[in-house]
């Protein structure tokens, strides 16, 4: 059973736009992360978010994460082309598995 | 920089086969993953391994088993290949603890015919 689902499952937006995506997770979480992955390419971890905070940022990202919702969102500003990939959230449960949701296609068109 | 090899990139097997995906990891990472992705599906966790010679089931542990008997490699293995196993595989490894990333190979793109 997948522990993450992000919403949209497509999202295309114009170079330049902001971008949001979203993740909700079913169960108690120690931390929450965002994965990208280019086409056919293994995955990069993008950014790690712990149960105790509410926002992160790093570069054009911010992620926030809210607990009592069980929901986590990734916003990247000012997008540009080379954004253009799948981005997944991750959760580690207990025996430290780390599992992913279904993920977002983003396109960013020119 | 941390490299995590998957010793194939693509690779065709007939149905029936026995099919070993190798995963070498050289930044001495506790635990090391077997994920299978499929289109609409995301990642599937199949394995999990927190040490040498140990090892956790994941979602769907049917029709696969693992090996690993070095701490740098966890290897997958196709008891008897179906095409319905045909897809994407990605391996990955972390250091154990909770705030840890994990760092992933390039992929093995396995079709069975």
């Amino acid at each position: 059973s997948q522990q993450g689902e992000e919403d949209p499952q497509a999202l295309s937006i114009q170079e330049g736009e902001n971008a949001t995506m979203n993740c909700s997770y079913k169960t108690s979480i120690n931390n929450l992360q965002w994965y990208r992955q280019n086409s056919g390419r293994g995955l990069v971890h993008l950014i790690l978010i712990r149960s105790n905070e509410r926002e992160k940022h790093s570069g054009r990202l911010r992620v926030t994460l809210d607990t009592s919702k069980k929901s986590s969102s990734l916003l990247i500003t000012a997008s540009r082309a080379a954004d253009t990939a799948s981005y997944f959230c991750a959760t580690v449960l207990l025996a430290q598995k780390l599992v992913f949701g279904q993920g977002t296609r983003l396109t960013i068109n020119p | 920089d941390v490299k995590v090899t998957q010793s194939s990139r693509y690779l065709v097997k007939r149905t029936g086969e026995k099919v070993f995906l190798e995963c070498v990891q050289d930044m001495d990472h506790e635990n090391m993953f077997w994920y299978r992705q499929d289109p609409g599906l995301g990642l599937r966790l199949i394995y999990f391994s927190y040490d040498v010679k140990m090892k956790e089931k994941g979602d769907i542990p049917e029709g696969y088993s693992v090996s690993r008997e070095k701490k740098e490699r966890f290897s997958l293995i196709l008891e008897s290949a179906s095409t319905n196993q045909t897809s994407m595989y990605l391996c990955a490894s972390s250091f154990r603890g909770w705030n840890t990333e994990a760092f992933f190979g390039q992929g093995t793109r396995l079709t069975v015919v």
